[in-house]
């Protein structure tokens, strides 16, 4: 079955700067990449997502890219701020029609310090 | 409109004791997901319904865990007779072609 790989455990940067975490994964037929942010004493919240068929997408200060053939993808944070504080989840899984089992990354503990 | 709504949000109870978890989805969400969440970890699949259909429990310790999605809408997860090692947050999500949203977790504790 699925395995992902995610890395670092834990993040910590000055507000403003940039964060980078990187997931990878085992089955080349997952096709669908979504990234969650959990806070204290919540669920996990869909912050962006992408499908194999696009190799980058961005929504404002955020951004992830797919590199299929080596299968692996990352998110990017840029101009970090205190409320990006937070575990991020990376996961995979294979979207036909219905969403499929969504295997999980075991998270990254970002610090934005002001 | 309403997210997913799980309840109660934390349970302590005794080993040996049973416990239940509900959960209402995302309304004409045909896809629902339990997930068991550990301290410092990801959330781990325990068994995935579309409608009222069970399509992927292989990951659900069946000798002491059971679920139901009566009428293809809300789900309830059992646990009986809990032990220690069944303390987690429990979370549901529900999908409809899509993205999957998660509800705030069942933080179970078990003493």
């Amino acid at each position: 079955g699925e395995n992902v790989e995610q890395h670092p455990s834990t993040l910590s940067v000055q507000e403003g700067d940039s964060a980078v975490i990187k997931c990878t994964y085992s089955d080349s037929a997952s096709n669908y990449f979504p990234w969650y942010k959990q806070e204290l004493g919540k669920g996990p919240q869909l912050i962006i997502d992408i499908r194999s068929n696009v190799g980058e997408k961005k929504d404002q200060r955020i951004a992830v890219t797919l590199n299929k053939t080596a299968k692996h993808f990352s998110l990017h944070i840029t101009e970090t701020q205190p409320e990006d504080s937070a575990v991020y989840f990376c996961a995979a899984s294979k979207y036909g029609g219905s969403q499929g089992n969504l295997i999980f990354g075991k998270g990254t503990k970002l610090s934005v310090k002001p | 409109e309403a997210g997913v709504v799980q309840s109660p949000r934390y349970k302590i109870i005794e080993k040996k004791q049973p416990v239940a978890f509900w959960c209402n989805p995302i309304s004409g969400h045909n896809t629902l997901y339990w997930y068991r969440q550990n301290l410092g970890q990801g959330p781990e699949l325990l068994i995935r319904y579309e409608n009222e259909e069970a399509v992927d429990d292989s990951q659900l310790p069946k000798d002491r865990f059971s679920a139901e999605r009566l009428k293809g809408v809300d789900s309830t997860l059992k646990i009986q007779p809990a032990e220690l090692g069944d303390s987690a947050v429990y979370l549901c999500a529900s999908s409809g072609t899509g993205l999957a949203f998660f509800g705030q977790g069942t933080r179970l504790t078990v003493v």
